[in-house]
């Protein structure tokens, strides 16, 4: 089992439309989790950080904790073409031996079609 | 967000030759970097962890003797590829974490081609 998994897609996403993406993760020590954008051939872009249970919200991004079903998810609502890319869930433990390195998920590949 | 370079952006080589890549934290003090790797449409790979000051950390696999690694102050860490193959080309980023939480910022890249 993959330590963070996500849906390759790609997703589909008209739009205007919200677009969701989901992200499990298999370590119940994880405490930080952070989502990532990566267009093709770029370097990821940081675009959401949350630590505890809920929702955080950055305008059209909404990024949504439930660390007891040890699920984080992405909405991203009014989509735009420019938001298709390839995004990376990733985890951060808080065990000092792991060294606060990152664990991505696969990444999930977002379409947005006019 | 807090900014990260890297320098060059592109690099073609020889075999057999050494590349040196340059990552730089801009707006902020970073103890920490790590170097990644990235093959066309694959996720990214973690090489190794940068502390300032002290040995930097490898993945498992990842050769320590080919792939060196320097953090020589708190907003420079450098990787070079040494005697490099064409297996190596490939993409490299580099990521800084901020102090002051666990978020990592990456940098642009290096795109590296071995002829």
């Amino acid at each position: 089992q993959k330590e963070v998994e996500q849906n390759s897609g790609p997703l589909s996403v008209p739009e205007g439309a919200i677009a969701s993406l989901n992200c499990t993760y298999s370590d119940r020590g994880s405490q930080s989790f952070f989502w990532y954008r990566q267009y093709s051939g770029k370097s990821p872009e940081l675009i959401m950080s949350i630590y505890s249970n809920g929702d955080k919200e950055d305008g059209r991004f909404t990024a949504q904790l439930n660390k007891a079903s040890q699920y984080v998810s992405l909405l991203i609502r009014d989509s735009q073409p420019s938001d298709s890319a390839t995004y990376l869930c990733a985890v951060t433990s808080v065990i000092k031996a792991a060294g606060n390195k990152l664990t991505f998920g696969g990444g999930t590949r977002v379409l947005v079609k006019p | 967000g807090a900014v990260v370079s890297q320098h060059p952006s592109r690099v073609i080589c020889k075999s057999g030759t050494s590349v040196k890549i340059e990552c730089r934290s801009l707006d902020f003090q970073a103890t920490t970097m790590f170097w990644y790797r990235q093959f066309p449409k694959q996720s990214l790979m973690l090489m190794a962890t940068s502390n300032e000051g002290s040995k930097a950390t490898y993945e498992q696999g990842v050769e320590k003797d080919k792939f060196l690694i320097n953090h020589a102050s708190l907003t420079l860490s450098t990787l070079t590829v040494t005697s490099a193959h064409p297996e190596d080309s490939s993409f490299y980023i580099c990521s800084a974490r901020v102090p002051t939480s666990y978020e990592q910022y990456f940098g642009p890249g290096t795109r590296l081609t071995v002829t």
